[in-house]
């Protein structure tokens, strides 16, 4: 059973609007959440974080909104750049400081 | 300093070869993992090394999967005799205690 989903696997958006990235979880014991950013042919890049305290944390042009009661997070990227085009990864993460990873979105910015 | 290294990048073998995969992790990271992406699918925990600890095997899909971290720093995946479905891209990761994890580039292995 995943305990991480992303259901959309990919999404496509204009330059310069807001891409919106969802993630669900079924644990309620995950107490931090990531997004990573993955480009063909290279390694995960870590992205931002929000922690199971906050309901909200901004980066830049990165927002992550937590709603646990939902047990549903999700990244907005604006505006949303070609170079943002990438495939993007929740993960969770529990007490042990395991992560588990959703199966990923892929965004297409187009210009 | 550096980031997290993996070698070799790319690695083509034959069924029921064996398999060397290695991780240098970012120095001074107590914990390192390894995952696994296969072909249009998420990132699959295999085994996670924590300081001295005994390692955390849960992940790995069968016996024909081992690894070991010498030292503390440098970690070896072994996959002995290779079938086609261990085809993926083999990811290292490491993080001090309670932080983010770092990635590594991966080394992806065919397994014709």
């Amino acid at each position: 059973d995943q305990q991480v989903k992303q259901n959309s696997p990919s999404l496509s958006v204009q330059e310069g609007r807001i891409s919106i990235l969802n993630c669900d979880y079924t644990n309620s014991m995950f107490d931090y959440f990531l997004w990573y950013k993955k480009y063909p042919a290279e390694g995960p890049t870590f992205l931002i974080s929000i922690s199971s305290i906050k309901d909200k944390n901004e980066d830049g042009r990165f927002t992550v909104f937590l709603n646990k009661s939902a047990k549903h997070l999700s990244l907005h990227i604006v505006p949303s750049q070609p170079g943002d085009s990438a495939v993007y990864f929740c993960a969770a993460r529990d007490a042990g400081n395991m992560l588990t990873f959703g199966g990923g979105t892929r965004l297409m910015v187009k210009p | 300093g550096a980031g997290v290294s993996q070698s070799p990048s790319n690695k083509v073998t034959e069924k029921g070869k064996d398999v060397e995969l290695r991780c240098d992790p970012i120095s001074g990271h107590t914990a390192l993992y390894w995952y696994r992406q296969s072909l249009g699918q998420g990132l699959e925990f295999l085994i996670y090394f924590q300081g001295n600890s005994a390692p955390d095997k849960s992940g790995l899909p069968s016996d024909r999967f081992s690894a070991e971290r010498t030292g503390g720093s440098v970690s070896t995946l072994t996959i002995q005799r290779t079938q086609q479905e261990d085809s993926a891209v083999y990811l290292c990761a490491s993080s001090s205690l309670e932080e983010t994890q770092y990635f590594g580039p991966g080394t992806r292995l065919l397994v014709l």
